[in-house]
């Protein structure tokens, strides 16, 4: 079956450290593969996404690169601010379908200045 | 402004009173769906729509029912509220199915089953 496993949480950073957030998944086939962040009280905005493997996605500092070999899809960003303190959910098309996503359990980082 | 739109933005309710959560994307969007978001457990898919008059269950559909008479709007009902249905709700949509297509979320709708 089709599953995601990201890191546990919380994250509690300083500003300007770096992020790791560690998320590897289950597939059949050849899924695309997203990040999407919630602010506090807000909906999911798509942060980033890659499509195929050895895709690199990025978006306001934020890489991820799709690692067929280990079925990995990591989240990193170089030096975090305080503004980036969010939810983060890893997520996958089932079937290759990007309207049909599962998802991680997310985690909580919390920048702090 | 595209956007998807949810209402009610939050709801208390009791136990078996039938309730409906109304979602419109203005966004021409094909597909639609409607996922559940509980503490430790990430979202989880409810429903999907591949286009008007076509659903399909995603991975927890019990207790749910959508419609999709029109292409703009995609309603989830709840026949018999249960308190295992307290959740956070977001609808979604996509314009196709395709890798390069994504998903834009709702605000989403806080519901409490009394």
């Amino acid at each position: 079956g089709n599953s995601v496993t990201q890191m546990e949480g919380p994250v509690t950073l300083s500003e300007e450290a770096f992020l790791t957030i560690n998320c590897t998944y289950t597939a059949t086939g050849y899924p695309s593969l997203f990040w999407y962040v919630q602010y506090p009280g807000e909906g999911l905005q798509l942060l980033l996404k890659a499509t195929k493997a050895d895709d690199k996605g990025s978006n306001k500092g934020f890489e991820a690169t799709y690692r067929k070999e280990t079925t990995s899809f990591h989240l990193e960003k170089g030096s975090v601010q305080v503004s980036d303190s969010a939810v983060y959910f890893c997520a996958l098309s089932r079937g290759g379908s990007n309207y049909k996503l599962t998802f991680g359990k997310g985690t909580l980082l919390t920048v702090n200045p | 402004e595209a956007q998807v739109t949810q209402n009610p933005r939050y709801l208390i309710t009791v136990t078996g009173k039938k309730l409906t959560v109304t979602c419109s994307q203005n966004m021409n969007h094909e597909y639609m769906s409607w996922y559940r978001q509980d503490p430790g457990l990430g979202l989880r898919q409810i429903y999907y729509s591949m286009n008007v008059e076509v659903t399909d269950k995603g991975d927890v559909p019990e207790g749910y029912k959508v419609s999709r008479k029109e292409k703009r709007n995609f309603p989830l009902i709840l026949e018999s509220p249960s308190p295992n249905q307290t959740s956070l709700y977001f609808c979604a949509s996509s314009l196709g199915s395709g890798r390069e297509d994504t998903q834009y979320f709702g605000p989403g709708t806080r519901l409490t089953v009394l």
